[in-house]
């Protein structure tokens, strides 16, 4: 049962603009959301988190973005460069467990 | 400054093999200790983790053990591969506390070929 969905398994951006990688979930339990970025054959590398009390929580060319209501969160990056290129992961996790829940993954390729 | 070290960075085993992948962490006392797995076109699959020497819960049954041997090494079994083993192996570590729980640095991963 997947809690936590991207829905778009791929998204093109062209260099200097937006890129809006979106993320459902499921679970209204869930409190705390991290999206990760990873590279082919390594580990994902923590980018940004937001707790459930806050709708919006921002780190340089990061922004992500929460609406508890339509158990939605979106990562907003501006502007985007050819090297945040990468599959990015929406996860979420609540206060029952240790687990992430992770999502199945965006692709992102921004063109120069 | 906290690292994670797995190895091997890649594996190649026949199926019925047994098998061993290790995981540390260094920078850090007492961590949570995490093993995922993330197969083929899937996200990422919790299989085990641990709060302590010795403490290990897991997540789904399946083919695979794990074993804490020491605070900040955890290890990822089998006593016979399967095919569906197969996968990308993720190590991550978090700290202890709620408000540190959340938030698992993971390691560089093992690519497990079963044939």
């Amino acid at each position: 049962d997947q809690q936590v969905k991207q829905n778009s398994p791929s998204l093109s951006v062209q260099e200097g603009r937006i890129s809006i990688l979106n993320c459902d979930y499921t679970n209204s339990m869930f409190d705390y959301f991290l999206w990760y970025k990873k590279y082919p054959a390594e580990g994902p590398t923590f980018l940004i988190s937001i707790s459930s009390i806050k709708d919006k929580n921002e780190d340089g060319r990061f922004t992500v973005f929460l609406n508890k209501s339509a158990k939605h969160l979106s990562l907003h990056i501006v502007p985007s460069q050819p090297g945040d290129s990468a599959v990015y992961f929406c996860a979420a996790s609540g206060n029952s467990g240790y687990a992430l829940n992770f999502g199945k993954g965006t692709s992102l390729l921004v063109t120069p | 400054s906290q690292t994670i070290h797995q190895w091997p960075a890649t594996l190649v085993q026949p199926v019925g093999s047994p098998l061993s992948l290790e995981c540390t962490v260094e920078g850090t006392s007492n961590p949570n200790l995490y093993w995922y797995r993330q197969a083929a076109g899937r996200g990422l699959q919790l299989l085990f983790y641990s709060v302590g020497i010795g403490q290990i819960s897991s997540e789904v049954p399946q083919n695979l053990s794990a074993s804490r041997p020491q605070d900040r090494q955890f290890i990822l079994s089998s006593k016979k591969l399967l095919l569906s083993d197969s996968g990308f192996y993720l190590c991550a570590w978090s700290g202890v506390g709620r408000q540190y729980t959340d938030t698992q640095y993971f390691g560089p991963g093992t690519r497990l070929t079963v044939l």
